[in-house]
């Protein structure tokens, strides 16, 4: 089983500023990763896929990169709506796809 | 609009079996992969099985213990579980995949399970 960790578990960020989250596979997973967004009380948002592409209707301040094993999500000048727990996921195993444990994303 | 709905969570003990449902609507059912994700109170998110037309797999905390599988005249996707534990204690969501099967692009609201004596 591929093991996914993220970086830091918290991250404090003032408003306007950027939010560099991390997200690291145990073994290479391509390009095959996603980010999803959970805010409190609502189901995950997928935001990116492919490592890189944006899903429909996601703000282009958010951004995805990386391949093989290092993986980041960037989000320049935080907005309100941002603040949340971040997700990265991995499907290169499939069937089988892991998650990592989360990166709450608070405002400093 | 794609609508997942979850149901069959409740308070069942330690040991005993449950059996959740999800009803789907709004797209062809055939044509995607579905999964079975969880989520412990204050936890992340933990799958738990997917299936597709040719392929099923589970997290190896559920291997041998939960069952998935899908009835596509019926538009359902199911999940039992057997020989429940505490730590099986999550909502349960019911999540569509994408074009890219192990993407994740829809998910319905969830059913709560409690594995309590």
């Amino acid at each position: 089983e591929i093991v996914m960790t993220q970086s830091p578990a918290t991250l404090s960020v003032s408003p306007g500023e950027r939010a560099t989250l991390s997200c690291r596979a145990s073994q290479s997973v391509s390009n095959n990763l996603a980010w999803y967004q959970q805010k409190p009380g609502q189901v995950p948002r997928l935001l990116i896929y492919g490592a890189s592409t944006r899903a429909t209707g996601i703000p282009a301040r958010l951004s995805g990169s990386g391949t093989g094993t290092e993986f980041t999500l960037t989000i320049s000048s935080l907005q309100s709506e941002d603040f949340a727990v971040y997700y990265c996921q991995q499907y290169n195993d499939w069937p089988s796809i892991t998650f990592g444990q989360g990166t709450r994303l608070e405002i400093k | 609009e794609v609508q997942l709905v979850e149901s069959g969570g409740g308070l069942v003990q330690p040991g005993r079996s449950l059996r959740l449902s999800c009803a789907a609507s709004g797209f062809t059912f055939d044509d995607y992969a579905m999964h079975w994700v969880r989520q412990a109170p204050e936890k992340g998110l933990e799958w738990v099985s997917g299936i597709s037309w040719n392929s099923i797999d589970y997290a190896d905390s559920v291997k041998g213990r939960f069952t998935i599988s899908r009835d596509n005249a019926r538009k359902s996707l199911y999940l039992q579980m057997n020989s429940l534990r505490a730590e099986d204690t999550a909502l349960y969501y019911c999540a569509k995949g994408g074009i890219l099967r192990g993407v994740i692009d829809d998910w319905g609201q969830g059913t709560l399970v409690t594995v309590s004596s």
